[in-house]
């Protein structure tokens, strides 16, 4: 167990709804990483928080938006939810400094959308 | 776009046989990791290689990282019924955020 949490485990959504994704992280790391995993595909990086700002994003489109709360904890939102958003979706905590980031992640969020 | 492609994409052995899994990326990188998961669940880490360094151990876990090819190889030894599961190669690179680019994945099957 890594320590870092998510909820919830399962969600079901219909196409145009919006979602909302929560992970706390493991204690002492203050940077947060949000990835998206399409079935039979590696993870794919949404976005990276620390110190509750936006540090870093892949291409994703707008409607794919997150927080970072001061204990560190996060928030992934998802709106206008297409079918192709259906995936597992993990987050991953990490302390920031250093050149190697080694990622601590939780079990994810596995989203359908209908 | 993901970098890393694995190969093979898939890998059946017998159990006490070693699995050995490789990976290529394509662009610089700071450092390259190997993670597993188990159906489809949170990824569980496994070691890390510097970009400055050759080989790395641990346990029954071999990795090797040649930057020149730009490929890395991820051995097991002495496989369990246990270590069955999908493995993913991911380069980590610090472009702002410290980010992890994903390859596709391996997935090892042990037959008892």
């Amino acid at each position: 167990e890594t320590g870092v949490t998510q909820s919830p485990t399962h969600l079901i959504k219909t196409r145009g709804q919006q979602v909302t994704l929560r992970c706390s992280s493991q204690s002492g790391h203050n940077t947060v990483s949000w990835y998206q995993q399409a079935l039979g595909q590696g993870p794919q990086f949404i976005f990276q928080y620390y110190r509750e700002e936006e540090n870093g994003r892949g291409n994703f489109p707008p409607r794919f938006s997150g927080l970072q709360f001061p204990n560190y904890s996060s928030e992934l939102n998802v709106n206008a939810l297409e079918l192709d958003d259906s995936a597992l979706y993990l987050c991953a905590s990490s302390p920031i400094g250093g050149p190697y980031n080694e990622q601590f992640f939780g079990p994810g969020t596995r989203l359908t959308v209908l | 776009s993901q970098q890393g492609e694995e190969d093979p994409q898939a890998l059946s052995i017998q159990e006490g046989e070693n699995a050995t899994m490789n990976c290529s990326y394509k662009t610089s990188i700071n450092n390259l990791q190997w993670y597993r998961q188990n159906s489809g669940r949170g990824l569980v880490h496994l070691i890390l290689i510097r970009s400055n360094e050759r080989e790395k151990h641990s346990g029954r876990l071999r990795v090797t990282l040649d930057t020149s090819k730009k490929s890395s190889s991820l051995l097991i030894t002495a496989s369990r019924a246990a270590d069955t599961a999908s493995y993913f190669c991911a380069t980590g690179i610090i472009q702002g955020a410290q980010k992890l680019v994903f390859g596709q994945g391996t997935r090892l099957t042990i037959n008892p």
